[in-house]
């Protein structure tokens, strides 16, 4: 099984101020059909999940630019240039190169200073 | 409006069975595979199973492989799952959500409790 491993698990940001999260891969996510399986979402206090970035780099439809996906192989990056309230809740991390089993990281919790 | 809705999710007793439905609208159903997954309480996601749009490719997770059955009926719009031999540790809340390799709709969840 793929394991993800995301860093921090938790991180207190100022308004107005950036965020990173770190997610590692423990095989390459690039696929033989130049895709790199790598997903972020976020998951505010009492909702559901919900899609933020696809393939490590494209925001998804309706999403703030401020946020971007970067990375390549193993080691992936969210960050967050401008944090903002509504932005608290935990992120993921997700590959579906391999299934099963897809697999989620540990998921990193974001709180407002 | 693209949704997805769950229901059947309840209280069971361990060895228990539980049959959950997930309603697609506003989308065509048939066109995508779909996905359950789970959130124990407190915890982190964790992915149970897939099926294809067709229903032709199905997975699950180790932990639920041989007890939890996946299956869809597109002409209803519906997705399944078969819950049986339930455990302790199958209690949490349960989503379906779409795949388009990302998950990018996702259902409200339905809770599931495993108890004596």
């Amino acid at each position: 099984d793929i394991v993800m491993t995301q860093t921090p698990l938790s991180l207190s940001v100022t308004p107005g101020q950036p965020a990173s999260i770190s997610c590692k891969s423990s095989q390459s996510l690039l696929h033989s059909d130049g895709k790199t399986y790598l997903y972020w979402y976020l998951q505010k206090p009492g909702q559901s999940p919900q899609l933020l970035i696809y393939e490590v780099s494209n925001r998804f439809s309706g999403v703030p630019d401020r946020f971007s996906g970067s990375g390549s192989g193993t080691d992936f990056t969210l960050k967050i240039s401008r944090v903002e309230a509504e932005d608290v809740g935990v992120y993921y991390c997700m590959q579906s190169i391999q299934l099963p089993p897809i697999t989620f990281g540990q998921g990193t919790r974001l709180e407002i200073k | 409006e693209v949704q997805l809705v769950e229901s059947g999710g309840g209280l069971v007793q361990p060895g228990g069975s539980l049959r959950l439905s997930c309603a697609a609208s506003g989308f065509t159903f048939s066109s995508y595979s779909m996905n359950w997954v789970r959130q124990a309480p407190g915890k982190g996601l964790e992915w149970v199973s897939y099926i294809s749009s067709s229903s032709s490719t199905i997975y699950y997770a180790d932990s639920v492989k041989g007890r939890f059955t996946i299956s869809r009926d597109n002409a209803k719009n519906s997705l399944y799952l078969q819950m049986n031999s339930l455990r302790d540790e199958d209690t949490a809340v349960y989503y379906c959500a779409r795949d388009q390799d990302a998950f990018d709709i996702w259902g409200q969840g339905t809770m599931v409790t495993v108890s004596s």
